[in-house]
């Protein structure tokens, strides 16, 4: 079943642990990307990758990092989180940077952090 | 920047009834107008896309849209209301700034059945 997986779907964390939020889809796709959703705001996007080795910041990246080391995976890293960051997060992909916004999401991973 | 704008956070329509989502768009440019549907605990899903074929789309689940350039919109509809179409609805804009596929979204519009 074609699909973007995230883990985990809840997490609790206190101020300054270090967490990771992976990804992977199984559709070889090229293009990923991280959005955070929002009361109000909708969703906005981290970061984004158009393939292996190549990242870029979105619209609200301070706080994250992300990495791109293969092809399926794209993980989310919170070094320090603050409780700002608690949201609603969402990986999506797509089958290259061209295919004019279809993406396929995640279920989502639901972060607080205290 | 390309933008959305959704009228009304929360929408209550009776079951049978229609549905009307509205949805407008700022752009410079001929845009790619989506629809993405998110039911409960779960991730978003597309429901219909517009670009710049035939200015009705049809879409899943009975949903359709027309894109409107006179008037910038492209609201959501469905002659008849299912309790099954509970669930927060998104429009989004896409902006193909060369190579990210940025969509921007709104910020939603929960749809909420009465029996």
């Amino acid at each position: 079943e074609a699909q973007v997986t995230q883990n985990p779907r809840y997490l609790i964390t206190v101020t300054g642990k270090k967490l990771t939020v992976t990804c992977s889809q199984n559709m070889n796709h090229e293009y990923m990307s991280w959005y955070r959703q929002d009361p109000g705001l909708g969703l906005r996007q981290i970061y984004y990758s158009m393939n292996v080795e190549v990242t870029d910041k979105g619209d609200v990246p301070e706080g994250y990092k992300v990495s791109r080391k293969e092809k399926r995976n794209f993980p989310l890293i919170l070094e320090s989180p603050s409780p700002n960051q608690t949201s609603l997060y969402f990986c999506a992909s797509s089958l290259s940077a061209l295919h004019t916004g279809e993406l396929f999401f995640g279920e989502g991973s639901r972060l607080t952090v205290l | 920047a390309q933008s959305v704008t959704q009228l009304g956070s929360h929408v209550s329509v009776s079951e049978g009834a229609l549905v009307l989502l509205r949805c407008n768009y700022s752009s410079s440019v001929p845009p790619y107008l989506f629809w993405y549907v998110q039911y409960p605990n779960q991730g978003l899903q597309l429901l219909l896309k517009y670009t710049s074929a035939a200015t009705l789309v049809k879409g899943i689940n009975g949903f359709e849209a027309e894109f409107k350039k006179s008037e910038t919109s492209f609201h959501l509809t469905k002659p008849s209301a299912h309790m099954s179409d509970a669930a927060e609805y998104f429009c989004a804009v896409s902006e193909s700034d060369f190579g990210n596929e940025k969509l921007t979204f709104g910020t939603g519009t929960r749809l909420t059945i009465i029996p």
